[in-house]
């Protein structure tokens, strides 16, 4: 089977980074991915790790380790639209697994 | 391109009706999916389609079918709504399988089941 843990809630100050991590237990995946859901809109996809290591795309960055069976999303320079719930994903087979959500609150 | 959209985007159903939910993709994508969102559970799968005239269970399949008559529509129906089924809908595409497998999302359907 597959499970995946993230966090339920995460709090930062507007400007700052965040780490959201993702710990996974799975017989086998293509890779890790990362969507972002506003309350009331369609989830959105972020970035995918295929392999070990750093992906980068403007403020978000994601991260990958098989051999510790983990993962986080990083996001810097804060702003306030980046309020919403994050998901991390497992791509396998025809599918994908999805965790149960990280919802991130922004203080001013 | 309208991308993914769902209808309808609210219904409030009564113990023991029926109804069916239409998602349409124009991306041309061959494979489709529908998840439910309730609090603290995430996003699961309730059955997929990995092409035209296919259809598979996911995780949470019961009280509900699919159909995938057209490449471009989806439908899920619920044959005897349950309160448990109250939820959040999404309908989702993507090109296929492999490594990526980008998925687009609808914008959801909210369910209410009395």
């Amino acid at each position: 089977g597959q499970s995946l843990e993230q966090p339920s809630e995460v709090t930062a100050v507007e400007g700052a980074i965040v780490q959201i991590n993702c710990t996974y237990q799975t017989s086998g995946f293509y890779g890790l991915s990362w969507y972002q859901h506003h309350d009331g809109g369609a989830p959105t996809f972020l970035s995918y790790n295929a392999l070990d290591g750093l992906e980068e795309t403007g403020r978000f960055s994601s991260f990958l380790s098989r051999s510790d069976s983990y993962g986080y999303l990083l996001l810097q320079e804060l702003q306030m639209k980046d309020s919403a719930s994050y998901f991390c994903a497992l791509n396998r087979d025809d599918k994908i697994i999805f965790g149960k959500g990280t919802r991130l609150h922004i203080l001013p | 391109n309208a991308g993914v959209t769902q209808t309808p985007k609210f219904r409030v159903l009564k113990t023991g009706q029926s109804m069916t939910l239409l998602c349409a993709q124009d991306m041309n994508h061959e494979y489709m999916y529908w998840y439910r969102q309730d609090p603290g559970m995430g996003l699961r799968l309730i059955h997929y389609s990995v092409g035209e005239g296919t259809t598979a269970k996911g995780e949470v399949p019961d009280g509900y079918n699919v159909s995938r008559l057209k490449k471009q529509n989806f439908l899920l129906g619920l044959e005897s709504a349950a309160p448990s089924q109250t939820s959040v809908y999404f309908c989702a595409s993507s090109y296929g399988t492999g490594s990526y497998n980008e998925q687009f999302f609808g914008p959801g359907t909210r369910l209410t089941v009395l």
